[in-house]
Formats: C-alpha cells, sequence, structure tokens
C-alpha cells in the first residue's frame, strides 16, 4: 500500500536465537530508516541510512546490527536480545534525507522476545 | 532538549463535530513539522506537512493543521469527525539543519464516537 514491504509481519524468538528483519521500498527513494516502537513512548529512531551510507546510529545496542546493501533493501540483523526488546520495528523511506520529504513506512514486524 | 509534545493520550469526539489533536514543539531553528496516521496493524501513514509559506495546511482525508510560530504548536484538525478517523495521530518535527533528525511525539489516539 506505502511501497514499503517489512517482512516477517510477526517474530518470536529466544534470547539465544539469531533473526533478521526485511525491509524493502519500491518508491525509489534514497533514505531508509529503522524506528522501534513500544507502547506509550515516542517514536524511536534507531538508525539511517542515506544513498546505503549509515548517516545516523541513535545509540542502539550492538545487539541491533542493521545491514543495507542497496537503497532499495534494508535489514535489521538481531541476536541475543532481552525481553525489553520486544516491540514493533518499522521501517520508512524518503526521497531525500533533508529533513523536509515524508516519510513512508512499512506495515511494521511486531517482535516478541522470550 | 528538543522534543514534541502531544497532551492529550486520548481525544474523545462525537462523529459530525470538529475535532482537533494538539502538538507543541521545543527545537531550535526552523523545523519541518508532520502529520501522521496509525491504523491498527499498519505503519504510520503521512497526513501532511509544513514547510514554509501558509500557515494553514491542507492534508488528506480532510485533515489540516495550523502552524503557530509564537506558540510552537502545530495542531491537527478536521472540520466534521467520522468514525473511521479513529486511530493514533503522531506529530513529528524534523530540524533541517546540520545533521537531520526526526522527533515524533508519543501519539494521541482519537476515538470518534457514532
Amino acid at each position: 500500500e506505502t511501497g514499503v514491504t517489512q517482512t516477517p509481519r510477526h517474530l518470536v524468538m529466544g534470547m539465544t536465537n539469531k533473526k533478521s528483519l526485511k525491509c524493502e521500498q519500491h518508491l525509489g527513494h534514497n533514505a531508509m530508516y529503522w524506528y522501534k516502537q513500544s507502547a506509550k513512548k515516542p517514536l524511536e529512531l534507531m538508525f539511517v541510512y542515506n544513498f546505503k551510507e549509515q548517516t545516523e546510529n541513535n545509540s542502539v545496542p550492538s545487539r541491533f546490527s542493521p545491514e543495507c546493501p542497496n537503497s532499495s533493501h534494508l535489514f535489521l540483523h538481531l541476536h541475543t536480545l532481552q525481553p525489553e526488546d520486544s516491540a514493533l520495528y518499522l521501517c520508512a523511506s524518503s526521497q531525500q534525507r533533508t529533513g523536509s520529504y515524508e516519510q513512508y513506512f512499512g506495515p511494521g514486524t511486531r517482535l516478541t522476545v522470550t | 532538549a528538543q522534543s514534541v509534545a502531544q497532551p492529550e493520550d486520548q481525544v474523545n469526539v462525537a462523529e459530525g463535530n470538529p475535532l482537533t489533536v494538539k502538538c507543541t514543539y521545543s527545537v531550535s531553528g526552523n523545523p519541518y513539522l508532520f502529520w501522521y496516521v496509525q491504523y491498527p496493524n499498519r505503519g504510520l501513514q503521512f497526513l501532511l506537512k509544513y514547510i514554509t509559506g501558509d500557515n494553514l495546511v491542507k492534508g488528506s482525508y480532510g485533515f489540516e493543521a495550523e502552524f503557530n510560530k509564537s506558540q510552537t504548536s502545530f495542531h491537527l484538525k478536521k472540520p466534521s469527525a467520522l468514525v473511521s478517523d479513529s486511530a493514533l495521530y503522531f506529530c513529528a518535527v524534523s530540524i533541517p539543519e546540520g545533521t537531520y533528525k526526526y522527533i515524533f511525539g508519543t501519539g494521541t489516539r482519537l476515538k470518534v464516537l457514532a
């Protein structure tokens, strides 16, 4: 619908597992973002990529590892997560990272860490 | 610290009545301002933005927002609410100077009663 797809939509993982979240945008945008959405908290920006280069890392723990192989794809690799990492993870893209362009969001991956 | 405030966790309004969802911000410089809406099990969807020019901005689904620089506010409005407008609404700002940064509010749940 928005041109940004995320897989999987739901993920349950144990604290010792390794998994990856995938995001793909079909909008020809140059910037891609990962956000964490937890209940009753502001949306937390995690990572920003502009033309495949990481331009922002908001003090995210190293158990979250992003990868952007090209401008259309973004991954979030997860390992040894904690229960407090359970949240909705949203991917977004925008035409540029200048800030005046709106972001287009995917539907999110609901992550539960057991 | 730069921040966005949405003072109401929830707003209830009767169908057909006007609605207002409030947003105030505290940022340096001249920010760009955005409103997004989130329906259940979906990502955020762009509604409208203020970059420059006319203080009254019109967006999708009949929504509009008024930028007030002196009060540092960007309230979302609609003249006549629909039950289908019930959703979670987020205000966001981005700082155009230097390294861009998007800051989101905590969200306001709008409930339109039939």
